[in-house]
Order: structure tokens, then C-alpha cells, then sequence
């Protein structure tokens, strides 16, 4: 059971222009999204965050909205750069104090065209 | 931000052997550490929670007397890969979150398993 879902697996944008990465989730009880860019062989690394409290947090060139009601995220990255080029993955969790792990999507490989 | 360590990040081992895969947090200290592996263009698929003094928590499906892990220390959690099988051969994730902040966790560098 697929709680956190990234329908798309590869996005090519031209550079320059804007990526947006969609991310759906079926668990009503998450209230914390992140995501995570990942290069081959690495482990991945901490992008932007936001809480279920907002639906809009906006960090330099990235920027995640939060649709509650549609249980859906995106990310969008504007201006895209080659450097953006990665796969990119959208996690949840329930903040609990005790096991508050990460259920991570299945990814979106970004290519940025020059 | 917060720095976590993985060793080997690549181990190439034969069937039947068995392998230990670290992770450290190198300038904070977790009681809890995550155990992940990553199959081909799959997700991070989480196999278990490492607490620190205590016994491993592990996700359905994942085989306990496989995938030993000991967390004996506030910096250090191990995950063994015990009588290793070609089928273990994958890309092994360890995370650790200092604190409950905005970055959610921080991951070590990955380790490649290769089982011949």
C-alpha cells in the first residue's frame, strides 16, 4: 500500500523555465511533507519542508503548496538549472514523540535541459 | 546542518557471508536511527527503526534475523546483512534526526551491496 505517491517517474524542463513535481497521499494523518533531492549513489538531502498548517512555504527557488482537502503536494522550482537535475522525492510522516519515521513517494527523476 | 556517516559506501561480498554496514552521527547524538533500502528506481522502502539501547523495530515483512541491528551507542547504529543473498544485493540508507526540526532527517551516504 503506496501511502505517499509520485505519479510521474521522469520530468524533462528546459532550463530556465519552472519544474513542478506533484506529490498525492492517501493517509489523512500525515501533518509534516518534505522533500528530498537525491543524486546516484548518495544518500538524499533535505530540499523544504512545510506543516499541514499552511499550504504555502517558499524557500529561494523552491516553493511547496499544500492542497489538504486534495491530499496533494507539489514543489515548484523556478528558474530551473542544470544543477537541478536529480530525482526528487516527496515524504510525510505523523509527527508522534516517539517514531516519527518518513514514507517516502517512489520519485521523480528531474532533467534539466540546458 | 547535521552530519551522518555511512561506511563502506560500496562492499561487494560473496554469498553466504556476512556484512556490517555503519552509520554515525557525527556531531549530534540519536537515540533513533532509520534503516532503509532503495531497489532500482523504486522508493526508499524504510526496514527498520534502531533505538538506541533497546531492540530494533522492523517493518512488516522484514526478516529480523537477516538484517541485524544493534544501536548500542548515541552516535552509532550497525545493520548486518547476515548468510547474504544475491537478492540482498541493493542500495542500504541510514538516517538520524537531531531534533524534531524543519529538515526531518538527515541520511548517510548510502552503501551499495553487491552479493556474488
Amino acid at each position: 500500500d503506496q501511502q505517499v505517491k509520485q505519479n510521474s517517474p521522469s520530468l524533462s524542463v528546459q532550463e530556465g523555465r519552472i519544474s513542478i513535481l506533484n506529490c498525492d497521499y492517501t493517509n489523512s494523518m500525515f501533518d509534516y511533507f518534505l522533500w528530498y533531492k537525491k543524486y546516484p549513489a548518495e544518500g538524499p538531502t533535505f530540499l523544504i519542508s512545510i506543516s499541514s498548517i499552511k499550504d504555502k512555504n517558499e524557500d529561494g527557488r523552491f516553493t511547496v503548496f499544500l492542497n489538504k482537502s486534495a491530499k496533494h503536494l507539489s514543489l515548484h522550482i523556478v528558474p530551473s538549472q542544470p544543477g537541478d537535475s536529480a530525482v526528487y522525492f516527496c515524504a510525510a510522516r505523523i509527527s508522534n514523540f516517539g517514531n516519527e519515521k518518513l514514507t517516502f513517494g517512489t520519485g521523480t527523476r528531474l532533467t534539466i535541459i540546458p | 546542518g547535521a552530519v551522518v556517516s555511512q561506511h563502506p559506501s560500496r562492499v561487494i561480498c560473496k554469498s553466504g557471508t556476512s556484512v556490517k554496514i555503519e552509520c554515525r552521527s557525527l556531531d549530534f547524538q540519536a537515540t533513533t536511527m532509520f534503516w532503509y533500502r532503495q531497489f532500482p528506481k523504486q522508493s526508499l522502502m524504510l526496514m527498520a527503526t534502531s533505538n538506541e539501547g533497546s531492540k530494533a523495530t522492523y517493518e512488516q515483512g522484514v526478516e529480523k534475523d537477516k538484517f541485524l541491528i544493534n544501536h548500542a551507542s548515541l552516535t552509532l547504529s550497525t545493520l548486518t546483512v547476515t548468510s547474504a543473498h544475491p537478492e540482498d544485493s541493493s542500495f542500504y540508507i541510514c538516517s538520524a534526526e537531531p531534533n524534531r526540526g524543519r529538515e526531518g532527517a538527515f541520511f548517510g551516504q548510502g552503501t551499495r551491496l553487491t552479493v556474488v
